[in-house]
């Protein structure tokens, strides 16, 4: 049963330090985006590769947050430095294109920032 | 500015009825459109999806309807269950060149009680 994983699944921290997110994407998938969910904010698009080129990252604020994809294994989306305003759940989610469009998620990173 | 709206937040039906989860959309260029489950501490699972070209799509107990005059789709499950009982997201899917990104309404509460 193929899924995503995400780790860590929760990370508590205080407001300066670097976080990292890893994600595995689905093995053959040649899509990974990273969402952030908030309650007002629904599920926001951060970035979007596809054949682990960057696409889009319009979403995330390039100061402090970066995105990148070392093998196609691996995803990784860091904050340095956290901010308070930053804890959220981060997911992960990789797909097919050319293909429907359907996403395939992990579980999420729960993220809190002191 | 939502480009894709679901305008409400929770929904309660009885087990055995019908449930109903609409959303709205403003861009007529959007190709597919996808529906999406979460439960809690998990992340969204796909549903299923629609082409702008159809307007039905139909799997088990749940049925997409679209109609693009009026930029509205909706999903019925039918007889809900208890286990329905998630939150559900309507996405879209912009079609424009390589960028074939979802935009995401911010979720419908389904409760489904005994």
């Amino acid at each position: 049963d193929a899924r995503v994983t995400q780790t860590p699944r929760d990370k508590v921290t205080e407001m300066g330090q670097e976080v990292t997110m890893r994600c595995q994407p689905i093995l053959g998938h040649n899509t990974v985006f990273w969402y952030r969910q908030t309650m007002m904010q629904g599920l926001e698009l951060l970035a979007y590769f596809r054949n682990r080129a960057p696409l889009d990252d319009s979403g995330m604020p390039k100061d402090r947050f970066s995105a990148e994809m070392p093998d196609a294994t691996l995803a990784t989306l860091k904050i340095q430095p956290s901010e308070p305003r930053d804890s959220a759940v981060y997911f992960c989610a990789s797909g097919f294109s050319p293909g429907r469009g359907t996403q395939y998620f992990g579980p999420g990173t729960r993220l809190l920032v002191l | 500015d939502q480009q894709v709206k679901q305008n409400s937040p929770s929904l309660s039906v009885q087990e055995g009825r019908i449930s109903i989860l609409n959303c709205d959309y403003t861009n007529s260029m959007f190709d597919y459109f996808l529906w999406y489950k979460k439960y809690p501490a998990e992340g969204p699972t796909f549903l299923i999806s629609i082409s702008s070209i159809k307007d039905k799509n139909e799997d088990g107990r749940f049925t997409v309807f679209l109609n693009k005059s009026a930029k509205h789709l909706s999903l019925h499950i039918v007889p809900s269950q208890p286990g329905d009982s998630a939150v559900y997201f309507c996405a879209a899917r912009v079609p424009a060149g390589n960028n074939r990104k979802l935009i995401w309404g911010l979720g419908t509460s389904l409760a489904v009680n005994p």
